[in-house]
């Protein structure tokens, strides 16, 4: 069956320091990959997507995902973490052979420490 | 643009009472969409409706849970009777894709929190 898993639960970060939050998923063909955040209290909010072309996709607030079709990987990454990034990251993953419908990771809570 | 008004923003009510989330989407989005967030099984899509109309029910929970969208520009979801375990932050999205093709952008609302004591 289809799935995303983000294995990191918890991630802390000092401020200024790079980000990695990993990503994979289980699908039979390359489905369209997004990365959502949601700031405490607040709804989540779309930071990328990636339907083809480039596997390197640029978001908002200065982040950046790349897509590896080898590891079936979809890995989110900032290079330095400001204290405003702190918020829960949703990976999701969408494959229009499943009807549509986005299908989301566990989450992954980033931490900030100053 | 408002962007996706969802009402109430909290509830608590008692089991067995009746309960009605209601959700206004995006104007001009074709595609609404009701997930469900709980700490231990994360974001659960419910329904989701395309130009009005049900497209998939499959994770509606139980016949407790009932969702209708009378009109493109609002939606409701309902629990009769509600029950402890019904506690969660519902959230409606919508999309602005036509029939068949979203786009995956979702624009989610602020979420109705549920307390069902």
């Amino acid at each position: 069956a289809q799935s995303v898993t983000q294995p990191d639960i918890h991630i802390t970060v000092s401020e200024g320091a790079s980000l990695e939050l990993r990503c994979n998923y289980s699908y039979g063909a390359t489905p369209y990959l997004f990365w959502y955040v949601q700031s405490p209290g607040q709804g989540l909010q779309l930071l990328l997507k990636y339907f083809s072309g480039d596997t390197l996709v640029q978001g908002i607030k200065g982040f950046e995902a790349e897509f590896k079709r080898s590891q079936s990987s979809f890995n989110l990454r900032k290079p330095s973490v400001h204290w405003s990034d702190a918020a829960e990251y949703f990976c999701a993953v969408d494959a229009p052979e499943y009807g549509n419908k986005l299908v989301f990771g566990a989450g992954t809570i980033l931490r900030v420490k100053s | 643009d408002a962007g996706v008004i969802q009402s109430p923003r909290h509830e608590v009510t008692e089991m067995g009472q009746e309960v009605t989330l209601r959700c206004k989407p995006i104007s001009g989005h074709n595609s609404l969409f009701w997930y469900r967030q709980t700490m231990m099984r994360g974001l659960e899509l419910l329904i989701y409706f395309n130009n009005n109309v049900p497209i998939d029910d499959s994770g509606m929970p139980e016949d407790r849970f009932s969702a209708k969208m009378p009109n493109a520009s609002f939606s409701t979801l309902k629990i009769q009777p509600s029950e402890p375990r019904d506690s969660a932050v519902y959230f409606c999205a919508s999309d602005s894709g036509r029939a068949g093709s979203n786009t995956g952008e979702l624009f989610f609302g602020e979420g109705s929190r549920l307390t069902v004591l």
